[in-house]
């Protein structure tokens, strides 16, 4: 059981090229998530997916989009990346609207 | 607005010993509160949770208090281990799905 599967884990862009962060969970959980994690700070949330067909901005949309491609998969594409888009991205999934969060490993991203 | 606080980013403590990492949050309609250890290189993993009708809730030697007098919580992990290591996160159900503290990083002193 794998559980929430995010690749690639490490990416190095240069300022203004693009990227999409695959994640997938094999949970058949209904909502999905994007966080950030920046040093010193918590987990900001990105952009989050309650179910199958829809998507919601969190707190830090700008410079991100997503894709909620099937229940499975939930994308996250940045068009024209930003050094202040280097972090750690986190995809999440939960059965519901609320409960655990469950964690996939991360995805190391550096723009230079 | 709503923000999850941590007291301490640092917190050391001799193996065997309890530790207890505390966790203030801003937002007093919240009604849901969980806390994630996350292991270097690796994303969070659920703890223990909390509802906001109760005060007291105990898992496997954790323990969590909700005060929502005072709008906080703490995580007592009883014996501390050494693969307790890890930084702690507390989270609160807001507006934008959980809220996350900073983090507070647990050593444990062989």
């Amino acid at each position: 059981n794998a559980g929430v599967t995010q690749t690639p884990k490490f990416q190095v862009l240069k300022t203004g090229q693009s990227m999409t962060l695959q994640c997938a969970q094999d949970m058949n959980h209904n909502s999905m998530y994007w966080y950030r994690q920046d040093p010193g700070m918590g987990l900001r949330l990105i952009y989050y997916s309650a179910s199958e067909g829809t998507t919601d901005k969190g707190e830090v949309p700008n410079g991100y989009n997503v894709s909620r491609l099937n229940k499975r998969e939930f994308s996250l594409r940045l068009e024209s990346a930003a050094p202040s888009q280097t972090s750690v991205y986190f995809c999440a999934s939960s059965e519901g609207y609320t409960g655990e969060l469950f964690f996939g490993e991360g995805s190391r991203l550096t723009v230079l | 607005g709503e923000s999850v606080g941590l007291h301490l980013p640092t917190l050391s403590v001799q193996e065997g010993d309890n530790s207890i990492i505390n966790c203030a949050y801003s937002n007093s309609a919240s009604d849901y509160f969980i806390w994630y250890k996350q292991e270097s290189g690796k994303g969070p993993q659920f703890i223990i949770d909390i509802r906001s009708n109760m005060d007291k809730r105990q898992g496997q030697r954790v323990t969590v208090l909700l005060n929502k007098t005072v709008k906080h919580l703490s995580l007592q992990i009883a014996a501390t281990q050494p693969g307790d290591s890890a930084v702690y996160f507390c989270a609160e159900m807001g507006t934008y799905k959980y809220i996350f503290g900073t983090g507070t990083r647990l050593k444990v002193l062989a």
